[in-house]
Order: C-alpha cells, then sequence, then structure tokens
C-alpha cells in the first residue's frame, strides 16, 4: 500500500489476555519503528528494526512486551498477560535502509487503539 | 539523552491569526529536528524536517519552523491560521547514529471562529 498499514484499528482485551498487533510498512522500507502514545503524553520509542540487524529493543518497557519482523516486512508487536497501563495507542513508523544519514525522516501508521479493561 | 520540551499544552488562535507553537531541545550535537501533526483518532502527519542547511525550513500546509542553534530551539509558525488546523502538533529530536525519535508531549491547538 502506499502507506504504513496498522491492524486492528481498536482492540479491546481483559487484563491477562495477550494481544498481537500488527505493522505492514511502506514498500521498500527496511527500517521499522514501534512507539506507544499514552493517553495525553508523546510518544515512546519501544523497538527499531533495520533490515537484518538485531533490533533495538531498549525501549521495551517490560520482558511482557516482544516483538517480531519477517525479514523487511511484516512485523508483529506482542503484549502478554496485559495490565490496564498497557492500555495505549500504539503507533508504527517506517523509513528507508538510509534514515537520517539520507534525510528520510519516519513515517506513521494510524496506531491500534488497545484498552485493557 | 536527548530530550523535547514543547511548554504549552494547549493553544487557543482566532482563525486568521498567526500561530507560533515553541518547541525546545537538549542534545549535545546537531540534531535532527521533525514538527508532526495528529488529527483526532489519526496518526502522525509529517509537517517539516531539519537535517542541515537553511535554518528556516518550508513545510505542508503554509507551516514553517526556524532552527536556532544558540537557543535550542525549533519554533513552529504559520501567519494565517485554518478551522482544519486544530489538531495536536508534535515536535520531535534524532541525531546521526540513533534513529529513535524522541518526542515532546505535544500542544493541543483549538482554533476559534
Amino acid at each position: 500500500g502506499a502507506g504504513v498499514s496498522q491492524s486492528p484499528s481498536n482492540k479491546v482485551t481483559e487484563k491477562g489476555k495477550d494481544v498481537e498487533l500488527r505493522c505492514d510498512p511502506i514498500s521498500g522500507h527496511t527500517a521499522l519503528y514501534w512507539y506507544r502514545q499514552r493517553l495525553g503524553q508523546g510518544l515512546e520509542f519501544l523497538i527499531y528494526f533495520q533490515g537484518n540487524s538485531a533490533p533495538d529493543k531498549s525501549g521495551l518497557p517490560s520482558d511482557r512486551f516482544s516483538a517480531e519482523r519477517t525479514g523487511e516486512s511484516v512485523s508483529t508487536l506482542t503484549i502478554q498477560r496485559t495490565q490496564q497501563e498497557d492500555s495505549a495507542v500504539y503507533l508504527c513508523a517506517s523509513s528507508p535502509r538510509e534514515g537520517f544519514r539520507g534525510n528520510q525522516p519516519q513515517h506513521f501508521g494510524d496506531g491500534t487503539r488497545l484498552s485493557i479493561l | 539523552a536527548q530530550s523535547v520540551t514543547q511548554p504549552d499544552i494547549h493553544i487557543t488562535v482566532s482563525e486568521g491569526a498567526s500561530l507560533e507553537l515553541r518547541c525546545n531541545y537538549s542534545y549535545g550535537a546537531t540534531p535532527y529536528l521533525f514538527w508532526y501533526v495528529q488529527s483526532p483518532g489519526q496518526g502522525l502527519q509529517l509537517l517539516l524536517k531539519y537535517f542541515s542547511g537553511d535554518t528556516l525550513v518550508q513545510g505542508i500546509k503554509g507551516f514553517e519552523a526556524e532552527f536556532k542553534r544558540s537557543q535550542s530551539s525549533f519554533n513552529l509558525r504559520k501567519p494565517s491560521v485554518h478551522w482544519s488546523d486544530a489538531a495536536e502538533y508534535f515536535c520531535a529530536v534524532g541525531a546521526f547514529g540513533n534513529e529513535k525519535l524522541t518526542f515532546g508531549t505535544g500542544t493541543r491547538l483549538t482554533i476559534i471562529p
């Protein structure tokens, strides 16, 4: 597609359940990022994938959070044993391989709004 | 560590009036600076970016921003706002070798007739 695609757009689940969020980056973009936006807050970095390199997981808040990416395509963010504080909008972004070095910004999807009951 | 401060949580402006949204950053080296806009229920749309060169940057929708190294600022401006500009505005900073963006907490812009 033309832009970053995320699914589902909304997810409501009970505390303690596992959830999977999906991100489909812009075609040809090798870099993929996940961010979290809590209500009334800015975005917090979670994880960064660049091609086949080891991901930068430095922003993951706990070991309940994990993400995978198959090659240079779709990524899945998984939250296990969800807690109420996990309620947020999860945004995915992608950029070309050269990133900032090539004056390339990140392009964002519309996000997944996650609500934990 | 890099950080971004947007001191104004909420700004109200009359339609047709000028606008300036403030952004201050903290980073030891030359930063890469961005403004994004978020409409309700939407993702972030890039308004403009600064990587190097001319410190006055033009963006989409009539927005511009000026990088002032001496003030560690990257304020967003528009000479005449439209009702459709009502949204949340985020300033963000990145750096060479650090592709993770650090965001400010955002400024919510309300436009009144």
